[in-house]
């Protein structure tokens, strides 16, 4: 079964310091997509950043980046320079073609950027 | 601006009453989703639309209706059947394609009193 695992509830960063944010992935199709969202308190989902599975290099969108270990299943966002604005919940979601594109998603972890 | 309108933000719901919850995009996305989101937990797939006049249940579909007369729009109703629907619902709509991901609307909080 395809599943997307945050095990971190929570973490807590000083400002301008970089923070990783753990996800392992489960599925045995090996064409996939990972993605990482973020969700302030307002709610909405905002898209930071994708990495493909036959993708070579790790993405990076200005201060994210994906640390890709395609062996192991891991995806973790990385955020450099951590910002107040920072503070939300990340969601990492797997995108599979099982007929349709489905996106499933992982259980978050709540990042807490402290001045 | 392209993007998805989710309206009401909030709404507030008796207990037997059905409620639909309002889903548009101008992005001209063929795939539209329902999820709905609980403390705690991540995302889960209520229905999903690739195109118009066809839609299929997700993972707890059980409780809510669906429609998609236009390519446009993609409302959810919650039945009065559907037990502890108090959640905030998120609809999403897609390319369809593996890469592109989602793009999300803001979000409907519906609580029941």
């Amino acid at each position: 079964a395809q599943k997307i695992t945050q095990t971190q509830p929570g973490m807590f960063v000083q400002e301008k310091e970089a923070v990783t944010l753990d996800c392992t992935y489960d599925t045995s199709d090996p064409s996939y997509g990972l993605f990482w969202y973020k969700q302030p308190s307002s709610g909405e989902m905002i898209f930071l950043i994708y990495q493909g599975s036959y993708d070579q290099q790790n993405a990076t969108e200005g201060r994210y980046s994906l640390n890709f270990q395609k062996a192991r299943k891991s995806a973790n966002l990385v955020i450099s320079a951590s910002q107040l604005g920072d503070s939300a919940m990340y969601f990492c979601a797997m995108s599979l073609n099982t007929g349709f594109q489905k996106l499933v998603f992982g259980t978050g972890t709540r990042l807490l950027v402290s001045p | 601006d392209g993007g998805i309108t989710q309206s009401p933000k909030y709404l507030f719901r008796k207990e037997g009453q059905n409620v639909t919850l309002s889903c548009e995009q101008n992005l001209n996305h063929d795939a539209m989703y329902w999820y709905r989101q609980d403390p705690g937990q991540g995302l889960r797939l209520i229905y999903y639309s690739q195109i118009v006049n066809d839609f299929q249940k997700g993972d707890i579909a059980e409780g809510y209706s669906v429609s998609r007369e236009k390519k446009e729009s993609f409302p959810l109703t919650v039945t009065s059947a559907k037990k502890n629907p108090t959640a905030f619902y998120l609809c999403a709509s897609s390319m369809g394609e593996l890469d592109y991901g989602y793009t999300f609307g803001s979000g409907t909080r519906l609580t029941v009193v």
